[in-house]
Formats: C-alpha cells, sequence, structure tokens
C-alpha cells in the first residue's frame, strides 16, 4: 500500500533555531502537500508541492519527486510553530487518495 | 469563497448508540471529500473519499459507512458505535491541488 514516513516523529527547539522535516514516500505523486496543526486540531495546508521549491515567510519546502522525498525548512522558529506538521500525498496510481504521514511533532520553547 | 462545515465540535455518544457528522461545502462545485480520524497520537487514517455523488471509497472495513447524498454534503455513520470509535473525525474537500479541513468533531464513545 502507500507508504508516508515523516522524521523526525519528535523535535524540540528554541526560539530562533531552524529545522528540517522530511517526507518519504513510496511511488511517484499526483499531488504532495504539507499541511500543520494547531493545538486546537486545526488542519491548515502551507504548501501544495509535487515537486521543485516553495517559500512562503519563513518556511519552505522542496521536493524531489525523482527520489521520492520533500523536506520543510522552518527558520526562525517560533513559538506560534508549534504543533503537528502532517505531510500528505496523492500517488499517480491511488486515483484522489489524499494519504498522511504520522506527522511530525514540533515544539518551539521560548 | 469556499467554506467547509462540519458539526458538532464535540459528542459523547453511548456504546451502541448510532452516529452521524454532517459536512457540507460552500462556494464551489463537484469537490472531491473525504473523512478522516484521528485517534490519540498524531496519524490521519482515511477512512472514506468519495469524488461525485453516490460515489464512496471505503478505505478500512470497520463499523462504519459514509454517505454523499448531494454534491457539497458528505455524511458518516454508524449504527452501533463501538468504544474503538472514539477519536477526532476530520472532514476535508479538495480541488484536487489543496485540502481543506473542517474544525473536526471529538467523539467519546462511553
Amino acid at each position: 500500500g502507500i507508504q508516508v514516513e515523516q522524521s523526525p516523529p519528535d523535535l524540540i527547539l528554541q526560539e530562533g533555531a531552524n529545522s528540517t522535516l522530511r517526507c518519504n514516500f513510496s511511488d511517484s505523486v499526483n499531488n504532495l502537500q504539507w499541511f500543520h496543526q494547531n493545538p486546537w486540531g486545526q488542519l491548515i495546508n502551507l504548501f501544495y508541492i509535487p515537486s521543485g521549491t516553495k517559500q512562503n515567510g519563513r518556511l519552505s519546502a522542496t521536493t524531489v519527486a525523482t527520489e521520492r522525498y520533500s523536506l520543510l525548512y522552518i527558520s526562525s522558529s517560533q513559538t506560534t510553530d508549534s504543533g503537528v506538521y502532517f505531510c500528505a500525498v496523492e500517488l499517480e496510481t491511488s486515483g484522489s487518495r489524499l494519504t498522511f504521514g504520522e506527522g511530525t511533532q514540533l515544539t518551539v520553547n521560548p | 469563497s469556499q467554506t467547509i462545515h462540519q458539526w458538532p465540535a464535540t459528542l459523547v455518544q453511548p456504546v451502541g448508540s448510532p452516529l452521524s457528522l454532517e459536512c457540507t461545502v460552500e462556494g464551489t462545485s463537484n469537490p472531491n471529500l473525504y473523512w478522516y480520524r484521528q485517534a490519540a497520537g498524531r496519524g490521519l487514517q482515511l477512512l472514506f473519499y468519495s469524488v461525485g455523488i453516490g460515489q464512496i471509497s471505503s478505505e478500512v472495513p470497520q463499523n462504519l459507512s459514509a454517505s454523499r447524498p448531494q454534491d457539497r454534503q458528505f455524511i458518516l455513520s454508524s449504527k452501533k458505535l463501538l468504544l474503538s470509535d472514539s477519536g477526532f473525525y476530520l472532514c476535508a474537500w479538495s480541488n484536487g491541488i489543496l485540502a481543506f479541513f473542517g474544525q473536526g468533531t471529538r467523539l467519546t464513545v462511553v
């Protein structure tokens, strides 16, 4: 079946530090998105990035489709960045099935 | 603009009782619709998805069912709840590129 693996599972940072979150996937993708889930459970999409690189403020993401991984970079982290970061993919062979990884729990301490 | 409504926000139900969770989307037509469950911990498990009225794909054999009676309405149901059905249920819609989530229903089966 579809495999989406995220690492690390947990990450604790001091405010101002940088971090890199990784997502590995098992097959070619039509769609890859990064999401942030806040402490109240709301999921917000950060990037649509099946390939290439995008940046939005302190966040950026890169997907290397040929090597089946994506990276989410957080620079100058703030306490409001805390929460769970998810990678979700639609494989080329899976139609509209959007499958999530297990997430990375990020805690940014002041 | 598009919005997604999911209710109720919290629900406590006894074992053996029925369940009906409703999700509606406004401002778009023919969306892909999804039901996920997030148990204690982090992962989002895809339960059902739908690409059109009456078209339901079931991902995991379980005590739940889904229906899409109208283009922008997605309903999650159970005839008899089990303790293991407790969790955080999330509805989402997608335009094929980005997915947008409702605020979720926290279901506790007692």
